[in-house]
Parts: C-alpha cells; structure tokens; sequence
C-alpha cells in the first residue's frame, strides 16, 4: 500500500523558533498534499493544501504567513512553523493522493509539535 | 460534501463482531462513504470506501443501505488492537481530495 512518512515524529522546541516538518510519499508520486492539525480530544482539522509547484491553499483562519508550506517535488512538501508559540504545540498530521488513485487519501504518522 | 452522524462511542467483545453505523441522509449521487480509523497518537489509516454496492476487503465490510442514507462499518472479529476512532466521511470521487473529520466514534474494544 502507499506509505507517508513524516520528520521528525517528535519536536519540543522553544517559543520564538521555526519548525521545519517533513512529508514524504515513499512509494508514489503525490501533486497534492494535505497538512492537518489535531489538538488533544478533538478531530483532525485541514489547515493547507499543498500543490507542487504552486502555493498552497490555505483554510480559513490559518494564517499562511505562520505555516509556510513548500511543495517543491511530487514526494515531498514541508510545513514549516514560524516563531512558534505555546498555542502552536499540537499534533500536525500530513496526507497526501496517488496520482494514480484520486480517490484514497494516505496519511502520515503524524508530528507531534510542543512548544516551551 | 455531505455530513454525517455516528455515535460517539461504542464498546465491543473482542472476538465479537463490530458495527459500527453512520447516517449521511444528505448524500448526493456522486459521493462516496469513506472510513478511516485513527489509533492513539497515530495518522488515520484508510479502510475502505464504496458508492452503493457492499464492499469488502482484508480489513473489513462496507454496508451501505439501499437508498445509500445510512451505512455500516463491519469489522468482522475484533481484536483488542481494532480499539480506536472510526471516521464515516462522505466525498465526492476525484473532487477536491481534503477529507473532512467529524466526531468518530470511539470504539474500545474489550477483552
């Protein structure tokens, strides 16, 4: 099956820092990635989509100058977190559709973000 | 896309079969019913997915009713390690891909 994989699983970092979070599709070619946030006790909720090779699209409410996103090949799209601050630490979960199949979406294990 | 309803929460004997149901009395014809489970601290892994014909795979089946307003996620001997939140999600087919998470249902699995 299509494997995702995120880097690093785990981050504490302190507050006014930059996180860098990896997402990788080991085994398939991805145009489209989806990051996503999960707080403690609550459902997953789609912050981007990221597309290679052009901006990403931002939800609601999800500021873009915050939560740089890059997708600068068809494997690999990076959510980088800017002077992150104690309300950032949360669960950061990334997705992403073969080209081949539209229709199932695979997931990464997940990032979980804590910041001091 | 459409939304859906589940329980909040269900336990189930392991060994026992699981049912875990979901209402999207709004779907339109074009979209499917997707699952996906979410175990602790882990991403959410797909299931299966259908239209209107019964689906099933190594994982478990799909039921989906006639009039496709309701459907049934069928884990068919559940093991202690099938304890997680079970995601009914309605899409449409090849539309803009980003799935939407409601509540789940919480299914712990008891031994």
């Amino acid at each position: 099956g299509a494997v995702v994989s995120q880097h690093p699983s785990r981050v504490i970092c302190k507050s006014g820092t930059s996180v860098k979070i990896e997402c990788r599709s080991l085994d398939f070619q991805a145009t489209t990635m989806f990051w996503y946030r999960q707080f403690p006790k609550q459902s997953l909720m789609l912050m981007a989509t990221s597309n290679e090779g052009s901006k990403a699209t931002y939800e609601q409410g999800v500021e873009k100058d915050k939560f740089l996103i890059n997708h600068a090949s068809l494997t690999l799209s990076t959510l980088t977190v800017t002077s992150a601050h104690p309300e950032d630490s949360s669960f950061y979960i990334c997705s992403a559709n073969p080209r081949s199949t539209a229709d199932t979406q695979y997931f990464g294990p997940g990032t979980r973000l804590t910041v001091l | 896309d459409a939304k859906t309803t589940q329980p909040t929460s269900m336990d189930c004997a392991e060994g026992r079969a699981a049912n875990l149901p979901c209402n999207h009395s709004t779907i339109s014809g074009n979209e499917y019913v997707y699952w996906y489970r979410q175990i602790h601290s882990q991403g959410p892994q797909y299931i299966i997915h259908g239209l209107k014909n019964n689906e099933t795979n190594e994982m478990a089946s799909l039921i989906i009713t006639e009039d496709r307003k309701s459907s049934t996620l069928i884990l068919p001997h559940a093991t202690l390690r099938d304890t997680a939140v079970y995601y009914c999600i309605v899409r449409v087919r090849g539309g803009a891909n980003n799935l939407f998470f409601g509540t789940g249902t919480r299914l712990t699995v008891i031994p």
